[in-house]
């Protein structure tokens, strides 16, 4: 079963902030975020790993929480350049690196 | 860095036949890529994990006689899908990984078949 993310699709005026969310049904040993622009292959953004971490990226940062296996993203004073589809890749324990992606979140930024 | 190439980008081909695509890690070694396939507006879904001087293990629910796998190499892996039917037009898209779990994607192929 695959991780539900929400919101499923969102519009965003430039400058404006949005948090992505990724919810997993199993128990979680690191998951992934990437971009993806249309008819193009996923662009990875970040890792984060089990033990609670935070990671931050220019303005785009997030979090993971193991024990109720979700992680969000936080995207700040979004560009025209930040509009895609994100998804998140949950790796679970002992699947060896196998990732399993979310159902993805549509962004589009607007002037 | 960390650059992965997929070839062809793009194939069309009839009902029938075959199709190979090549999947090259170019800055890294890779042990472990991994084939993914993508509907329109779809998630990613993993169709196999594709090991170095050993067979693929493949995702259930993928026909493994129907995808070919051959990992010949630390940085090529090649997909091969046999005879090819209209419902296998998809986005292909690999990914190599990078040191213990970092996934880095190649461009895709896009496979359209009449």
């Amino acid at each position: 079963q695959q991780p539900v993310q929400s919101p499923q699709a969102v519009i965003l005026r430039e400058g404006e902030d949005a948090v992505i969310n990724c919810s997993s049904s199993k128990a979680l040993y690191s998951v992934h975020w990437y971009r993806q622009k249309h008819g193009e292959a996923p662009v990875f953004l970040m890792i984060l790993l089990k033990g609670g971490e935070q990671k931050g990226h220019d303005k785009i940062s997030a979090s993971f929480n193991e024990k109720k296996q979700q992680s969000s993203l936080y995207l700040t004073a979004s560009q025209l350049s930040y509009s895609g589809t994100y998804f998140c890749g949950t790796e679970e324990t002992g699947t060896a690196s196998k990732l399993t992606f979310g159902t993805g979140t549509r962004l589009q930024v607007t002037l | 860095g960390a650059v992965v190439s997929q070839h062809p980008s793009r194939v069309i081909c009839k009902s029938g036949t075959s199709v190979k695509i090549e999947c090259r890690s170019l800055d890294f070694q890779a042990t472990t890529m991994f084939w993914y396939r993508q509907f329109p507006k779809q998630s990613l879904m993993l169709m196999a994990t594709s090991n170095e001087g050993s067979k693929a293990t493949y995702e259930q629910g993928v026909e493994k006689d129907k995808f070919l796998i051959n990992h010949a190499s630390l940085t090529l892996s090649t997909l091969t899908v046999t005879s090819a039917h209209p419902e296998d037009s998809s986005f292909y898209i690999c990914s190599a990984l990078k040191g213990v779990n970092e996934q880095f994607f190649g461009p895709g192929t896009r496979l359209t078949v009449l």
